[in-house]
């Protein structure tokens, strides 16, 4: 079976401070992996998917993340924050089931920017 | 066009009502989803259509009932609804080929309200 879990549930920081988002795997094989940001009473918009080819991924609005195998994880950073990156972000690992690509999400973290 | 659209955006139904959602992709895409999104909550699966064939559902109840009418369009018949239900339903699009490039794009969901 495959899940994430988010360690924290909410993370606090001041504009133009860096970024800290936490997310550790459990997977019996190379996990397909991906980090989803969600502005309020919005839709999913995908950040960055980890493919294998590199094991530092870079996304959109200038986040990354990096898989560590050794540790299970793949957090999500960026150097300094913005006031509008205040939202919910969820680490989601994928698997196929039956000819379907099941993907399944963590509990999300709420990413609190402080001016 | 890498878009996802979902129709309406918001939606007031009382328990009797019958009314449906509609979601659209022209990206393709071979593989549909519908998910249900609490407040402060993760999405959870619902249905998942693989070649307009119904290949997953979540034990759903039978007041959700879907349809994939062609390859682009994904509907959600809704009938005697409970407050309960009452959440954002998130329509999702992938290629659904089966290779490792795999990743969900996301509409901006309908907003339900069950009165």
């Amino acid at each position: 079976a495959q899940s994430v879990t988010q360690l924290d549930s909410h993370v606090s920081v001041s504009e133009g401070t860096p970024v800290l988002l936490r997310c550790n795997y459990s997977s019996s094989y190379s996990p397909s992996l991906f980090w989803y940001v969600q502005h309020p009473n919005k839709g999913l918009q995908l950040l960055l998917k980890y493919t294998s080819a590199a094991t530092l991924v870079k996304g959109i609005n200038g986040f990354e993340a990096e898989f560590k195998k050794s540790e299970t994880s793949f957090h999500l950073t960026k150097p300094s924050a913005h006031m509008s990156d205040a939202a919910e972000y969820f680490c989601v690992v994928g698997r196929w089931s039956g000819g379907s690509y099941i993907p399944t999400f963590g509990r999300g973290t709420s990413l609190i920017v402080h001016p | 066009d890498t878009e996802v659209t979902q129709t309406p955006k918001h939606l007031v139904m009382g328990m009797t009502n019958k009314k449906s959602l509609k979601c659209e992709q022209h990206m393709g895409h071979r593989a549909m989803y519908w998910y249900k999104q609490k407040a402060k909550k993760p999405p959870e699966l619902m249905f998942v259509y693989s070649y307009e064939k119904l290949s997953i559902n979540e034990s759903v109840p039978s007041r959700f009932s879907p349809e994939c009418p062609n390859s682009s369009l994904l509907n959600l018949h809704l009938h005697a609804l409970q407050p309960e239900d009452s959440a954002l339903y998130l329509c999702a699009s992938s290629q659904g080929r089966g290779d490792s490039n795999e990743k969900l794009f996301f509409g901006s969901g309908t907003q339900l309200s069950v009165l």
